[in-house]
């Protein structure tokens, strides 16, 4: 149902845009970002729906923002930390299921 | 601030049940939303196991629905999971969150910080 590439790295200081890639059947699904730090529980980011539309999290900075186009839902981070080298996941839902993406490893250089 | 706590035991036996436990404080569940339980073997991605809304109505994971019961207690502001007849495969971080607002869906926008199961004899 979802399709993460299981890495990707950037630089210090630049940008990166990670991609979720909805199933053909569930192309109009909205979904949901989280973090996980090393050795930390998820951490929401937002919600994204198929209109580029977003819902962040409580405290959320700035840097963080989410895209939409066709059956992609981004997320993209600005301005690089060192503390945003984590693992991201994105999720989508229905009625009495809850489905994860395999998640991406960011690594920042 | 929504807080969420989860407790249980570190350690279990094959073929038992696990039972855990979740402590939501800076909202009462009475209030609405659903609250779930979430799983993450080591060095794997995350798993949604089941939910549960104030009124009791209950949503399972089709993998582990045989062997999966979530209850709440809105008088304490927990809500509960027991994993029965487990196996190695059922070792995993369990967390539990604040699992959406409606019945057809939505984010987990608060989480605890998780509690390592290990299930070995």
């Amino acid at each position: 149902v979802l399709t993460q590439s299981p890495s990707a790295s950037a630089s210090l200081g630049a940008s990166v845009k990670l991609t979720c890639t909805l199933s053909s059947w569930h192309s109009t699904y909205s979904i949901a970002w989280y973090q996980q730090q090393p050795e930390k529980g998820p951490r929401f980011l937002m919600t994204v729906d198929t209109y580029g539309g977003l819902i962040k999290g409580a405290g959320i900075p700035d840097r963080f923002s989410g895209s939409s186009s066709g059956a992609e839902r981004y997320l993209t981070i600005s301005s690089l930390h060192s503390e945003d080298e984590a693992d991201y996941y994105c999720q989508t839902w229905g009625t009495g299921i809850r489905v994860f993406g395999g998640g991406t490893k960011l690594t920042v250089l | 601030q929504v807080q969420l706590q989860e407790s249980g035991p570190g350690l279990v036996k094959p073929s038992e049940t696990l039972s855990l436990t979740c402590s939501v404080s800076g909202y009462s569940i009475s209030s609405g939303y659903f609250w779930g339980w979430f799983r993450q073997p080591p060095g794997k991605g995350l798993e949604w196991i089941a939910n549960i809304y104030h009124s009791g109505s209950t949503y399972y994971s089709s993998s582990l629905k045989s062997r999966v019961s979530i209850s709440v207690d809105t008088s304490r502001n927990q809500f509960s999971l027991d994993l029965s007849s487990l196996t190695a495969a059922d070792t995993a971080i369990y967390y539990c969150a604040r699992d959406g607002e409606r019945t057809t869906g939505g984010p987990a926008d608060y989480w605890g910080q998780g509690t390592l199961v290990i299930v070995s004899s």
